[in-house]
């Protein structure tokens, strides 16, 4: 039983596609987060949602655009795909923002621009 | 901003034996919690152990212990008795108790472990 799924796991496009990654958690959880990892393996936030309003947008490009439907999806949308964006996009969630509260990662996505 | 230092990009160990990973941060706040997180080939993230910063003891989970020195702001993670299933990148990462800094995990660049047989 997948805590936090994501789909795909592979996702290959052309410059200039847009394209969606989803994410949904049976956590229970209210927080849900995307990280995105370079090809150096440098993890780091692009956003944080709390009760599907958005808490953290860490000066990523307004290409990508989160939505969040419910408490237990949040997803990934990104217009006029670069070459730059191709990385593996982690999605996350935990129980609100304790900071002693685990995150549990989806399994990633890994976006390849060609 | 915070900062999550890894000095070491890669490190290997034999099987059985023990090693140490390093991790530096800088942070204003008094209050925080520290993370390491493992991710072997398969890709996924797994949380191997938590610290908080309020507590002076460290923190142990079966054969991974850390050395918490607040002052020097520094958080090491010692794995005992290596194992092949080991082997995998770990991430050290900081997260804030408040002011936004709670709702994300700050992360080092990571360290390459490699356990030999």
């Amino acid at each position: 039983d997948t805590a936090v799924s994501q789909t795909p796991k592979y996702l290959v496009t052309q410059m200039g596609n847009d394209k969606s990654i989803k994410c949904e958690q049976n956590l229970g959880h209210d927080t849900m987060y995307w990280y995105k990892q370079d090809s150096k393996k440098f993890l780091k936030i692009m956003f944080s949602y709390n009760n599907k309003e958005l808490i953290i947008n860490e000066t990523v490009p307004n290409r990508f655009s989160p939505k969040s439907p419910d408490k237990a999806h949040l997803n990934l949308h990104i217009n006029s795909l670069e070459l730059g964006d191709s990385a593996v996009y982690f999605c996350a969630s935990s129980q609100g923002g304790q900071g002693r509260n685990e995150q549990f990662f989806g399994p990633g996505t890994r976006l390849t621009v060609l | 901003a915070q900062t999550v230092t890894q000095s070491q990009p890669e490190m290997s160990v034999q099987e059985a034996e023990t090693v140490t990973l390093s991790c530096t941060y800088d942070t204003s706040e008094n209050n925080y919690y520290l993370f390491w997180y493992k991710q072997p080939p398969s890709r996924q993230m797994i949380l191997v152990i938590r610290q908080e910063a309020y507590k002076q003891q460290n923190a142990t989970e079966n054969r991974f212990s850390v050395n918490f020195q607040k002052a020097a702001k520094s958080f090491s993670l010692k794995i005992s008795d290596s194992q092949l299933g080991d082997t995998a990148m770990y991430f050290c990462a900081w997260r804030g108790r408040s002011g936004g800094s709670n709702y994300k995990l700050t992360f080092g660049k990571g360290t390459l472990l490699t356990v030999n047989p």
